[in-house]
């Protein structure tokens, strides 16, 4: 069956580094993955969506990767802010590809 | 734009009572999602809809039901309530055209069940 996997533990950081995130995958072959990010008690925010033919995207601090024979994709923070503090979920087509399949998230906690 | 919004935000209900949550999508936004997150099991999709159709559902039992109207609007019912049911309750809207693609969600209804 269709798996993703994000790493449980949270990342602790200093203010200032860049935090790396992993996202890995099993039974699967989207056609894209995306990113969102999640303060508790809210709902998830859209980061980046990055295409299977791609393989790497940008914006402003955040980086991705996608790596279709690793099944992985890794999520970059650079000059990582305590602002950056929050869960993010990975998240890939589901079946019939009209559902959005979710990690479990990985916890971030930047420190000043 | 306004963002999508979600209706109620905080709902306490009793085992076997019924609940219907309400979800406006973002203007101009056909799809509509619906999710439950808790702690053990993450978030979970439960259907999503599109010019009134459901075109998908997740692996939930047939007490979770939902329909959309026709200014995209959507409300998600869940009948018998359960202990297990407690959760927050997403709602996601999209464009909807071709794959699914970026999910602007709400702010969640935290529902309880006692």
């Amino acid at each position: 069956s269709q798996k993703i996997e994000q790493n449980s533990e949270a990342l602790n950081i200093q203010e200032g580094k860049t935090a790396t995130l992993t996202c890995n995958y099993t039974n699967y072959s989207p056609a894209y993955l995306q990113w969102y990010r999640q303060d508790p008690g809210r709902g998830p925010v859209f980061l980046l969506l990055i295409r299977e033919n791609e393989k790497e995207k940008r914006k402003e601090r955040l980086k991705v990767t996608f790596d279709t024979t690793l099944k992985q994709s890794l999520f970059h923070i650079t000059a990582s802010q305590p602002a950056d503090s929050a869960t993010y979920l990975c998240a890939l087509p589901g079946t019939g590809r009209r559902a959005l399949t979710f990690g479990s998230g990985t916890r971030l906690q930047v420190q000043p | 734009k306004a963002g999508v919004t979600q209706t109620p935000r905080y709902l306490i209900k009793t085992r076997g009572q019924q609940v219907t949550l309400s979800c406006s999508p973002i203007s101009g936004h056909r799809s509509v999602s619906w999710y439950q997150q808790t702690p053990g099991q993450g978030l979970q999709f439960l259907f999503e809809y599109f010019s009134e159709t459901q075109r998908n559902k997740g692996n939930f039992p047939g007490r979770f039901s939902g329909r959309q109207f026709s200014n995209s609007r959507s409300e998600m019912n869940v009948s018998t309530l359960e202990l297990g049911d407690s959760a927050l309750y997403l709602c996601a809207s999209s464009l909807g055209q071709g794959l699914l693609g970026e999910q602007y969600f709400g702010p969640g209804t935290r529902l309880t069940v006692t």
